[in-house]
């Protein structure tokens, strides 16, 4: 099955600072999704990009897909300690819709 | 959406001993699917949960280490056979649903094998 390499694996700001976790592959996909994972929770799905380009925004959260389809970003603009976690991009393959998780980002913020 | 529920939420087992972890999701789900996650880990599918058939495995599990039972399209059962400490990890089913073909998680199962 298709692979998908996320970077970075950790990132620390400051509140009120930015944040962007890329997730990215050597094959075209068909879709990607991103996942938030809050500490001791369970993942929880935040969006699904299948258009080239494609660019959906909610509220401080942009999700981009590349116009190739084989990279894809999540971009948090003036963190809060609210989003302390760890974000994942994953891929949907197959018939059965099963989900190939990236690494995963974990997001820390100091207050 | 769907909401999901599992039990237990942990427990701690004996090497050689066997646990069945139970997921009842609240509304009907043609897919469901069973990951495990270590600390600080990403998630990786043990299989999918197939309604009235065999479960589809991924590589690296098998059948007589981790049976899957889904006897209707709202439950499912993950039995870990025969445990080892390296089991030690968390289990979380999902369920597909949502226009987006989205999974929603359940809240986990933290297994600890001594």
């Amino acid at each position: 099955g298709q692979q998908v390499m996320q970077i970075p694996q950790y990132q620390h700001v400051q509140e009120g600072e930015d944040f962007t976790t890329y997730c990215n592959s050597s094959t075209t996909l068909s879709n990607i999704q991103w996942y938030k994972q809050r500490p001791g929770g369970h993942p929880v799905f935040l969006i699904q990009l299948v258009k080239s380009g494609e660019v959906k925004k909610q509220k401080r959260l942009t999700f981009q897909f590349g116009e190739a389809k084989k990279n894809s970003s999540l971009h948090i603009t003036a963190t809060q300690t609210t989003d302390v976690g760890t974000y994942f991009c994953a891929l949907r393959e197959g018939s059965n819709y099963k989900l190939t998780f990236g690494k995963g980002t974990l997001l820390t913020v100091n207050p | 959406s769907a909401v999901i529920s599992q039990k237990p939420s942990r427990d701690i087992c004996q090497r050689g001993t066997s646990l069945t972890i139970q997921c009842q999701v609240d509304s009907q789900v043609t897919m469901m699917f069973w990951y495990r996650q270590q600390p600080g880990q990403s998630l990786t599918l043990i299989a999918t949960a197939n309604q009235g058939s065999e479960a589809t495995y991924e590589s690296g599990f098998v059948i007589d280490k981790f049976p899957i039972s889904r006897p209707n399209l709202t439950f499912s059962t993950l039995t870990v056979s025969n445990m080892s400490p390296e089991d030690s990890s968390i289990y979380l089913c999902s369920a597909k649903s949502g226009e987006n073909n989205e999974q929603f998680f359940g809240p986990g199962t933290r297994l600890t094998v001594l």
